[in-house]
């Protein structure tokens, strides 16, 4: 199974209202956590990152919240706007399978956040 | 900077024909990757690679190949294309335990 899963697959908003997006992780000795949001037809776009030295990171009208105890993962938007209909995917940070060392990101499946005028 | 530049953007291809998807990047990153994204799901690591002469299998590498010659460019080889492999490829690269950057993918149809 994969290691970093979303809850839903569709969270729908009205325009103005937050966003809440969730994502459980199963690799515990995953350090780092980031988020991504990828519009229609372009690549992954860097959203905001946590280290598991934190519980909580925020950026502009986003927040990253860490709960390591459960192994979870969610990412709120403030006055959620139509710019920010796309998908979402978490990833955790961990070693490749070679175990040489090297790290890489895993990803869940996504989240896709539709606005509602 | 560019950032991270994927050519083409979008190809088909014939069962059986071979392709190179090519990447690169100016930011003097040491890590680079290549993903495969199919419809609705996550990104699937193909290959990865540490440095200049280094590379590695991820998840999914049957079926292709890679090269790191230089830092800049990590080319993604199909020799042998089938079905399977119509996907969106993203090649990605970043510093150890950093954010990695995306280019905007190439789109591959094998029919």
């Amino acid at each position: 199974g994969e290691s970093v899963g979303l809850h839903l697959p569709t969270l729908s908003v009205q325009e103005g209202d937050n966003s809440i997006i969730n994502c459980a992780y199963s690799n515990s000795a995953s350090d780092y956590f980031i988020w991504y949001k990828q519009e229609s037809g372009k690549g992954p776009q860097f959203i905001i990152d946590i280290r598991s030295n934190m519980d909580k990171r925020q950026g502009q009208r986003v927040t990253v919240l860490l709960n390591k105890t459960v192994k979870h993962l969610s990412l709120q938007i403030a006055a959620t706007q139509p710019g920010d209909s796309a998908v979402y995917f978490c990833a955790e940070n961990e070693q490749v399978p070679s175990g040489g060392g090297a790290d890489g990101l895993t990803f869940g499946k996504g989240t896709h956040l539709i606005i509602q005028p | 900077n560019a950032g991270v530049t994927q050519t083409p953007k979008f190809r088909i291809l014939k069962i059986g024909q071979s392709m190179t998807l090519q990447c690169t990047q100016d930011m003097n990153h040491n890590y680079m990757y290549w993903y495969r994204q199919d419809p609705g799901m996550g990104l699937k690591l193909i290959y990865y690679s540490v440095g200049a002469g280094i590379t590695d299998k991820g998840e999914v590498p049957n079926g292709y190949n890679v090269s790191r010659s230089t830092t800049e460019d990590f080319p993604l080889r199909l020799e042998l294309a089938a079905p399977s492999q119509t996907s969106v490829y993203f090649c990605a690269s970043k510093y150890r335990n950093t954010e990695a950057f995306f280019g905007q993918g190439t789109r591959l149809t094998v029919v």
